[in-house]
């Protein structure tokens, strides 16, 4: 099966910009998953979907920080405006909704905030 | 809150064996995962253990103990390759299903 799709790979852009990442997961997986990952450190999580709503997003910072995902499929992550500290790997992930199936996770995309 | 703690790196010569211990304390824990993270590349899953005991899966093991809030993963017959992070997760929130990682360990195999 094709894996979970993320795009850019990498991304620089200087603080205040904004910027966002696209997330294709497991065909069939229902639950949606974003992580950020500072270097050095496990994944945190920042936002969880199911199908199209939102799960938990209390780790995310809302004032600069959205995601969406309309059609329970695709979703997108945008920093609006960007902070140094913001420079960590973006990480999506996906899952089936049903027993204790893994989280798959992409490639994840790589942020330098400059 | 939630508190996942494992040792930050470790150093095993090639064909033998490691242990990478994982202590957690966490409310509504649900089970314990272990991902293996190659730099620059995603987290793949190696196993995970809701009761107590050992799973076993050909190279590597894991252990948990749900009393003591302890894992362990053990890595058999190192190879070059074995190089990587290793994460340690716990499940929890019956409900909405979530992974708290460790911060990982990073494991050199050398010749």
């Amino acid at each position: 099966e094709a894996g979970v799709a993320q795009s850019p790979r990498y991304k620089i852009i200087e603080k205040r910009q904004s910027v966002a990442f696209w997330c294709n997961p497991i065909s069939g997986h229902a639950t949606l998953y974003w992580y950020q990952q500072i270097l050095g450190q496990g994944p945190k999580l920042l936002i969880q979907f199911q199908n199209n709503g939102v799960v938990d997003d209390s780790q995310l910072p809302k004032d600069r920080f959205s995601a969406e995902r309309l059609k329970g499929v695709d979703s997108t992550l945008k920093i609006q405006p960007a902070k140094l500290e913001d420079s960590a790997v973006y990480l999506c992930a996906s899952r089936q909704s049903f027993g204790n199936s893994p989280l798959h996770f992409g490639n994840g995309t790589r942020l330098t905030v400059t | 809150g939630q508190n996942i703690d494992q040792p930050t790196e470790m150093t095993a010569t090639e064909g033998a064996i490691v242990q990478i211990n994982c202590t957690y304390q966490t409310s509504g824990f649900n089970g314990l995962f272990w991902y293996q993270q190659h730099a620059g590349e995603a987290p793949t899953f190696l196993s995970y253990n809701v009761l107590d005991g050992l799973e076993e899966k050909g190279r590597f093991s894991s252990f948990l103990s749900r009393s003591k809030g302890y894992s362990y993963l053990l890595l058999k017959e190192l190879q070059m390759k074995d190089s990587a992070s290793y994460l340690c997760a716990a499940r929890t929130g019956a409900g909405s299903y979530q992974l708290t990682f460790g911060k990982g360990t990073k494991l050199s195999v050398i010749p």
